[in-house]
Formats: C-alpha cells, structure tokens, sequence
C-alpha cells in the first residue's frame, strides 16, 4: 500500500522568505501523480502544484515549486517570497494511474508566515 | 468556476442520533469522496463513488454508508453518532479520468458528537 510521509508538524517563515516542506512516499509503482494542497485557515482546500511522475521536469506554479527525486522517493514544496496569505495547512497527495482517482494524504505541515 | 457545497460548516449531535452530510458538485464530476480530517492524521478516506448509485469503501467505513441517487449529490449517513466521530468531514469532486485530475473540495463540515 501507498504511504506518504510529511515529518514537519509545523514550520514558520518570515515574509519574502523561502521555506521548504517535505514530503516522502512509498510506492511499488512506477508511474504515478504527486500534488500539493493548501488548506487556509477558511479551510477550503485548493490544489497548489501536480507532478507527474514520468516528467523529470519539476513542476512549478509562480512562486511555488517542487523538488521531485524519483529514486528516493521526495517530492518537496518550495515557497519563494513568502507572503501573509500562504499561512495554510499544506498536505502532500499521491494519486495511482488508471484507477479510481483516489488521493492518499500525508499528515499535513502547519505554515505560518510571520510579517 | 468549480464549486463543491456542503450543507453544513457547523453540526452538533448526540450520541445514537442518525447523521446526514451533503455534498453538491456543480461540474458534472464522475467522482465524489469523503474524507476525515484529524490533527495529526491528515485526511482518510471513507467512501467514493465514480457514477450514480455506484459506492466504494476507503480506508475507514466502519460506522458510516453513503449514498449517491443523482450525480451531483454525495450524501454521507452516520447511522449512529459516536463521540469517534467527533471531526471535520470534507468532501471533493474530480472527472474519472484515472490520469491524476485535479480534486475540488468543499469547506468542510465541523461535526460534534456530544
């Protein structure tokens, strides 16, 4: 079974800072999807980046990015310039091809950005 | 734009009582999931379904159905409340596509069993 690992409860960042979350996973699958999602303290969940597991390319979305290492298994989340409104809870998701589209979630790391 | 409602942001029940949840999707969405939300355990699953009628389990059903008359609506059932069932409930809608669509998610529902 697919796990995934977030080992950082909470993290903290000053305004215009880069922070980065960690996220590790577990699979014996060769193609498969990785997402970050943002939970605001409104606690309405959005999608904030995908990678595919085939692509080498890391993905990015403005200032956020990814540090996706296949063979170990890490597919990090990198916010530049930090700003007041990335305060969120982020949960790392690994998704399997071809099946029922489900999400698996890590435990979730807790962001605050400080002014 | 997507938009996933849930009938509630706040629910407090008794023990024993039966529990309704519902979630609407608006985007024609083969798929809807409910989830749990809990500190320190992120978000497990409890049931989806990819077409009218149609349920499977996730990882955590014990106590809780569900049931899905018309595509746009998801219901979750506590048949009956337990103080374990004190949490957040979040539903999500996605296509069936099997090719890691996006998920759109409701703003959760704060559910109290007392």
């Amino acid at each position: 079974a697919q796990t995934v690992t977030q080992s950082q409860p909470e993290m903290s960042v000053q305004e215009a800072e880069t922070v980065t979350l960690s996220c590790t996973y577990d699979t014996s699958e060769n193609n498969y999807y990785l997402f970050w999602y943002k939970q605001p303290p409104s606690r309405q969940m959005i999608l904030v980046i995908r990678q595919e597991a085939y692509k080498q390319q890391n993905a990015t979305e403005n200032r956020f990015s990814v540090n996706f290492q296949k063979a170990a298994k890490s597919f990090s989340l990198k916010i530049s310039d930090s700003q007041l409104g990335d305060t969120a809870m982020y949960f790392c998701a690994f998704m399997k091809p071809g099946g029922t589209d489900k999400l698996i979630f890590g435990t979730g790391t807790r962001l605050q950005v400080f002014p | 734009d997507v938009k996933v409602t849930q009938s509630s942001r706040y629910l407090v029940k008794r023990t024993g009582e039966k529990v309704f949840l519902e979630c609407v999707q608006d985007m024609d969405h083969e798929n809807m999931f409910w989830y749990r939300q809990d500190p320190g355990l992120g978000l497990r699953l409890i049931y989806f379904s990819y077409d009218v009628k149609m349920k499977e389990k996730g990882d955590i059903p014990e106590g809780y159905s569900v049931s899905r008359e018309k595509k746009e609506r998801f219901s979750l059932i506590l048949e009956s409340a337990s103080t374990n069932q004190t949490s957040m409930y979040l539903c999500a809608s996605s296509l069936h596509q099997g090719r890691g669509t996006e998920a759109f998610f409701g703003q959760g529902t704060r559910l109290t069993v007392v």
